[in-house]
């Protein structure tokens, strides 16, 4: 069966240091890796997309990915409150269809002031 | 740009009753989705559109059906109500099948 595998948390971290989030996946012909930010009662957000091996920066944001492994990651730096929500990791497990994404149940993630 | 949008955002059903969710995108794009959010089940897929003209069904389709109206529209339809059907509602629309983008939701509860 195709999975994509998130530790639920919470995950606590100290305002101003690194946050970092895992995903794992099962299926090896996925091309496309996305995190997306949900704040509570609130729809979910894309922040990152990752097509290639490697990092990818996007402000205090990095996606990194490892196709081998089969292993995506978000890096948040310099973490503020306004940080604090869940973290969903979505595959597009079809090698590129538009047959929808397969989400985590997302990371819980709580900066501490 | 008013994106993915979803109506009603909230509703309460009793048991039996039908409904239709309503979703309309403006981004001239091509892939539509239907996903319900449970407490420790994440977002799981019901029905997707992957163009105009097609549905296909998703993880969990059973009590629903979907009509792609056009380009622009993708409606979920439940037919008969029942408690199981209480969760939280999203489209999401897609140009390529890759980066979705989603609506507000609709927070469904079914007594």
């Amino acid at each position: 069966q195709k999975e994509v595998e998130q530790n639920s948390g919470p995950l606590s971290v100290p305002e101003g240091a690194i946050a970092s989030l895992n995903c794992t996946y099962s299926d090896r012909v996925s091309q496309s890796f996305f995190w997306y930010r949900q704040y509570s009662g609130k729809s979910p957000e894309l922040i990152m997309s990752i097509y290639s091996n490697g990092d990818k920066e996007d402000g205090r944001f990095t996606a990194q990915l490892n196709k081998a492994s089969q292993y995506v990651s978000l890096l948040i730096r310099d973490s503020q409150p306004s940080d604090s929500a869940t973290y969903l990791c979505a595959v597009n497990l079809s090698g590129g269809g538009a047959d929808g994404l397969t989400f985590g149940k997302g990371t819980h993630l709580i900066i501490q002031p | 740009n008013a994106g993915v949008t979803q109506t009603p955002k909230f509703q309460v059903l009793k048991t039996g009753q039908s409904m239709t969710l309503q979703c309309a995108q403006d981004m001239n794009h091509n892939s539509m989705y239907w996903y319900r959010q449970d407490p420790g089940m994440g977002l799981r897929l019901i029905y997707y559109s992957a163009s105009e003209g097609t549905t296909d069904k998703g993880e969990v389709p059973n009590g629903y059906n979907v009509s792609r109206l056009n380009k622009r529209e993708f409606s979920l339809r439940l037919e008969s109500a029942a408690p199981s059907q209480t969760s939280v509602y999203f489209c999401a629309s897609s140009l390529t099948g890759d980066e979705a983008f989603f609506g507000q939701g609709t927070r469904l509860t079914v007594v």
